[in-house]
Parts: structure tokens; C-alpha cells; sequence
């Protein structure tokens, strides 16, 4: 089945600095990459998407690369703030498929 | 918002006593998901569903069974609970596939669950 590694596990930046999350998947066959947001107490919150028809999506400060060739993809938001403060998960998920399989989740701590 | 409530949010219950959770959702989604999250393990899929009374299993599904008698409600059951099942548990929906391909999951906001 799907494997997703994320990396790192842990992740701290400074206020105003970007934050770079990454995943890479095992089946190739994978097309559809969700990314999440969990913030304490909550269940996790869709942020943005990709897939694998396209490169590359911005929303405001959030970006998703994807590289299909080397079966990885990145999550980057740039211009952080505390309120970015959060654990991020990244997924894959194959077309007609409707299970996902998750990442172990980066604990993104922004420093004021 | 996809209209998702969990109940109930916590519960705390001795081992061997039998535990069911809810989800019921409000928007018609055709699949509904139990995870359970763990520390080091992120989301696990328990069971999931694709219909009413289509139900099928997800990686850890020893120790837990599922129903789905309405579109709306998931229940989730543990049938004598133990000590290993101590986890947060998290309902999610899903719309399925369209035209522009797999439809995002979204989660419900939890319920944390106890078994001393």
C-alpha cells in the first residue's frame, strides 16, 4: 500500500520567516495531495491541495510543489505568523480510490 | 464547514465495557471515515464507509466495528474496550470522486477517548 514520510517532525522559525514542510510518497499511481492543518483541540482543517496534473498552487501565503519524478512534495508558507503555530499534515491518495494515507505530521511553531 | 459533530467529545470508561461514538454529518456525503491519531503514528484508518451499510475495513480495525443505517450517522463501537484503544478519534466525510478527480476529506473536531 501508499507509504508517506513527512519531514520534519518538528519545526520552529521565526516570526516573518518561511517554513518548509516535506513528503515524499512510494505509489506512483498516487494524483490527489491534500494538506491539513491541525490546531489543538481540533480535528484537522483542509489548507490546500494539488494535483498531479499540475506543479505547482499558490493561496496567499501557502504554496504546494509537487514533483511527480521523484515522488515528493512540499508544503511552503512563506511571511509566518504566530497563528501559523499549528501541526501540518501532508497526504496522497490514488484516483477512484477514497482512502487516504497520512503523513506522521510536523509540529510548526512560530516564534514571535 | 462541512457539518460534522462527534459525541460525545470526551469520554473516560473502564476496560472491557463496551464504547460507541458518533458522527453525523449534514451535508449528504456519500463516505464517512473513523480514525484514531496517536502520538508518532499521525491518522490511522480504523473503518470507512461508501454507502449505507456499505461499510469495509481500514489498517487497524481489530477491536472495532462500524454501522451506517442512515446517510447522516457513523457509529463506531468498541466492543470491549481496552487499554490500547485510549486514543482521540476523529470522524471524517467525503463527497467521493467528480469530474475534477478525488474529493478532499474533512474532519470532524474529535472525540477523546479514555479507557482506564
Amino acid at each position: 500500500g501508499e507509504n508517506v514520510e513527512q519531514h520534519p517532525s518538528t519545526l520552529s522559525v521565526q516570526e516573518g520567516d518561511s517554513a518548509v514542510i516535506k513528503c515524499t510518497y512510494s505509489d506512483s499511481a498516487s494524483n490527489y495531495f491534500p494538506w491539513y492543518k491541525q490546531e489543538l483541540g481540533k480535528g484537522p482543517q483542509l489548507i490546500i491541495d494539488i494535483r498531479s496534473n499540475v506543479g505547482e498552487k499558490k493561496d496567499q501565503r501557502i504554496a504546494v510543489t509537487l514533483n511527480k519524478t521523484a515522488k515528493h512534495f512540499s508544503l511552503h508558507i512563506t511571511e509566518t505568523q504566530p497563528e501559523d503555530s499549528a501541526v501540518y499534515f501532508c497526504a496522497a491518495s490514488i484516483a477512484g480510490y477514497q482512502k487516504v494515507t497520512f503523513g506522521i505530521g510536523t509540529k510548526l511553531q512560530v516564534i514571535p | 464547514d462541512a457539518g460534522i459533530t462527534q459525541s460525545p467529545r470526551h469520554k473516560v470508561t473502564e476496560t472491557g465495557t463496551p464504547v460507541t461514538l458518533r458522527c453525523h454529518q449534514t451535508e449528504n456525503h456519500r463516505y464517512m471515515y473513523w480514525y484514531r491519531q496517536d502520538p508518532g503514528h499521525g491518522l490511522r484508518l480504523i473503518h470507512y464507509s461508501y454507502g449505507v451499510k456499505d461499510t469495509d475495513k481500514g489498517e487497524v480495525s481489530d477491536g472495532y466495528s462500524v454501522s451506517r443505517s442512515k446517510t447522516e450517522d457513523f457509529l463506531l463501537t468498541l466492543e470491549s474496550a481496552t487499554s490500547s484503544q485510549t486514543s482521540v478519534y476523529f470522524c471524517a466525510v467525503s463527497k467521493g470522486m467528480d469530474r475534477g478527480g478525488n474529493q478532499p476529506q474533512h474532519f470532524g473536531d474529535g472525540t477523546r477517548l479514555s479507557i482506564l
